[in-house]
């Protein structure tokens, strides 16, 4: 069964703004990740926090984890019309090394 | 350097017969991992291998069954094919020595069971 959900399921924005993309998962965790699937195809890794931080960045891309709260977030800034796809963040949980996928959220960005 | 290959990029069954699909890794990853994503919904982790056992498994019946060869390239098998068994195929590999915790996904097999 998959652990998280995001939320929102789909969200509709204008390029140059920013998107904001919320994950709630369930047990412990050793890292969250979050990935981009383009129509339907393979995913591509994003960006990873571990179970000890609390923020990174990387390039556009920022994301948070609080793990009192078993949540995290990705937020890109400036979004580009590119960045249309769905977007899904899975967790590695403590003692295992397979990931769990949330439902994903749908991200289209108009020109 | 080329990425994670699956094949056949798609794939068209009826039901009760048996599907194969072909999985290699990434050049200097050793585990591989298959997925399947139905429509609207994330990926499941359906079995892990590693040095050519099975590692891990998901929720997912006997009737799923992989093989891992020597060359780290892996094969998925599903028997008596039910409808809803119509999914996205997506296969990942991972690095020797990192804890499995970037995997890295091929483009998928789409197969429809008709």
């Amino acid at each position: 069964s998959q652990q998280g959900e995001e939320d929102p399921q789909a969200l509709s924005i204008q390029e140059g703004e920013n998107a904001t993309m919320n994950c709630s998962y369930k047990t412990s965790i050793n890292n969250l990740q979050w990935y981009r699937q383009n129509s339907g195809r393979g995913l591509v890794h994003l960006i990873l926090i571990r179970s000890n931080e609390r923020e990174k960045h990387s390039g556009r891309l920022r994301v948070t984890l609080d793990t009192s709260k078993k949540s995290s977030s990705l937020l890109i800034t400036a979004s580009r019309a590119a960045d249309t796809a769905s977007y899904f963040c899975a967790s590695i949980a403590s003692g295992y090394s397979t990931l769990t996928f949330g439902k994903g959220t749908m991200l289209l960005v108009s020109p | 350097d080329a990425g994670v290959t699956q094949s056949p990029t798609h794939l068209i069954k009826t039901r009760g017969q048996q599907v194969t699909l072909r999985c290699s890794p990434k050049s200097g990853h050793d585990t591989v991992s298959w997925y399947q994503q139905a429509l609207g919904q994330g990926p499941q982790f359906i079995f892990q291998y590693y040095e050519e056992e099975e590692r891990q498994r998901g929720n997912f019946p006997d009737r799923f069954s992989g093989h891992q060869f020597p060359n780290y390239s892996s094969e998925l098998n599903v028997n008596a094919l039910l409808l809803g068994d119509s999914a996205l195929y997506l296969c990942a590999s991972s690095p020797v020595g990192t804890e499995q915790e970037t995997q890295y996904f091929g483009p998928g097999t789409r197969l429809l069971v008709l």
